[in-house]
């Protein structure tokens, strides 16, 4: 069955770096477009970003526009978010996210991984 | 950006009763591209419906999604225990992909 499982979480300085990572299985993970949505602590979810099935198309949310880059390694089967300058209002459960197969880079997501646990503190 | 807002922010009912759960969209969502999540404390949102009305892979059918435009709804018929959870809206018509702020259906 499709499993993500995400990975990477932990506390962290303000301004300081952390890269959050998501192992696909179940699926051809090559084949699927896959985004990163995030829950800051008792809020509602938020789009961060999403990677084309060939990693070629990026697009970000604006609140994380030019500080986190999204990739991902489909030899290895694994999403990436590699996150920088971490502000406090950063801080939330990042999971990682498919859409459906054949669908654009925009879509529904039709499976979640578990989320990891980011948090910005000094 | 597309602004969905949710409402109420929180349904208490009872097992076995109606729940009618709203969202609205500051603009008119593109195919009715709109889709509702369910979740419980401390797991990730699971799939209910998509496309404004198609149900997804393995879920019951006291569960239905109608609207179109600007006005969405999700009705479940009659609740059940397993049920009470907050419940998400998403629009996928245009960029960036945006979220309500939810709905809790508590007992």
């Amino acid at each position: 069955q499709v499993q993500l499982v995400e990975s990477g979480g932990g506390v962290v300085q303000p301004g300081r770096s952390l890269t959050v990572s998501c192992a696909a299985s179940g699926f051809t993970f090559s084949r699927y477009g896959m985004h990163w949505v995030r829950q800051a602590p008792g809020k509602g979810l938020a789009w961060v970003a999403v990677i084309s099935r060939d990693g070629s198309n990026k697009y970000y949310g604006d609140s994380v526009k030019g500080r986190f880059t999204i990739s991902r390694d489909n030899t290895m089967n694994t999403l990436y978010l590699q996150m920088n300058s971490l502000r406090a209002e950063d801080t939330a459960v990042y999971y990682c996210a498919r859409i459906p197969l054949g669908s654009g880079t925009f879509d529904y997501f039709d499976n979640w991984g578990q989320g990891t646990l980011v948090t910005v503190s000094s | 950006e597309i602004v969905l807002t949710q409402s109420p922010a929180t349904l208490s009912l009872s097992p076995g009763e109606r729940a009618t759960l709203s969202c609205g969209a500051s603009q008119n969502i593109s195919s009715n591209y709109l889709a509702w999540y369910q979740q419980k404390p401390g797991l990730a949102p699971r799939l209910l419906i998509f496309d404004a009305s198609s149900r997804a892979t393995d879920i019951p059918g006291r569960f239905t999604g109608s609207g179109s435009g600007t006005d969405f709804t999700l009705t479940i018929s009659r609740l059940e225990p397993e049920d009470f959870a907050v419940y998400h809206c998403q629009q996928y018509g245009s960029s960036p992909l945006t979220f309500g702020g939810g709905t809790k259906v508590e007992i």
